[in-house]
């Protein structure tokens, strides 16, 4: 596609149980960003992929939290065992080449809802 | 630590008059800087950017000031226009990047 695509949009689950969320980066981009924005706060980093290199991981809230990129394109987010406080919108960005200079593209994002 | 600092969660201007929105850093390793604007429910759009080695850029309405010794940034809309009612949210970049926590920008008719 021409941009950035995530899914679900929406999510609502019950306290405890496991949730993925999906990031389709521009096709092309080696760069693969993860951030949530919690409500009235700003944009979180999570964690970061950049081509081959071993992902930073340093915005990961807790050991809860792990996401996967799969043939330097797709990435998956998953909390296991989500609780009320993991409640944001979590976005996708990625971007071109390494370094400076480059602008990221954003996905719409994903609501999460812990109910 | 905050790294990047919008230290005004709000700002009201005027329609037609000029829009000053302000970003600190403390990280000196930064090199590129950008500026993002989002309207609720969509994800945040590139806006402008400028590199450490300049201290200005231009793009139409939106211009970039960067100083460096200061490890200030701002953006400028002139004029300001109501479809610029948004959350702005400044960010910098050495390897990944950081933002700030967004200031919301209202344009009064």
């Amino acid at each position: 596609g021409a941009g950035v695509s995530q899914s679900p949009s929406n999510k609502v689950t019950e306290k405890g149980k496991d949730v993925e969320l999906r990031c389709d980066p521009i096709s092309g981009h080696t760069a693969l960003y993860w951030y949530r924005q919690s409500l009235g706060q700003g944009l979180e980093f999570l964690i970061y992929f950049q081509g081959n290199s071993a992902p930073d991981k340093s915005g990961l809230p807790s050991d809860r939290f792990s996401a996967e990129r799969t043939g330097g394109s797709v990435s998956t987010l998953t909390i296991q065992r989500t609780q009320q406080e993991d409640s944001a919108v979590y976005l996708c960005a990625s971007s071109s080449v390494q370094g400076s200079g480059t602008e990221a593209f954003f996905g719409q994002g994903t609501r999460l809802t812990v109910v | 630590d905050q790294q990047v600092k919008q230290n005004s969660p709000s700002l009201s201007v005027q329609e037609g008059r000029i829009s000053i929105l302000n970003c600190d850093y403390t990280n000196s390793m930064f090199d590129y800087f950008l500026w993002y604007k989002k309207y609720p429910a969509e994800g945040p759009t590139f806006l402008i950017s400028i590199s450490s080695i300049k201290d200005k850029n231009e793009d139409g309405r939106f211009t970039v000031f960067l100083n460096k010794s200061a490890k200030h940034l701002s953006l400028h809309i002139v004029p300001s226009q109501p479809g610029d009612s948004a959350v702005y949210f400044c960010a910098a970049k050495d390897d990944k990047i950081i933002f700030g926590k967004g200031t919301r920008l209202h344009i009064l008719p």
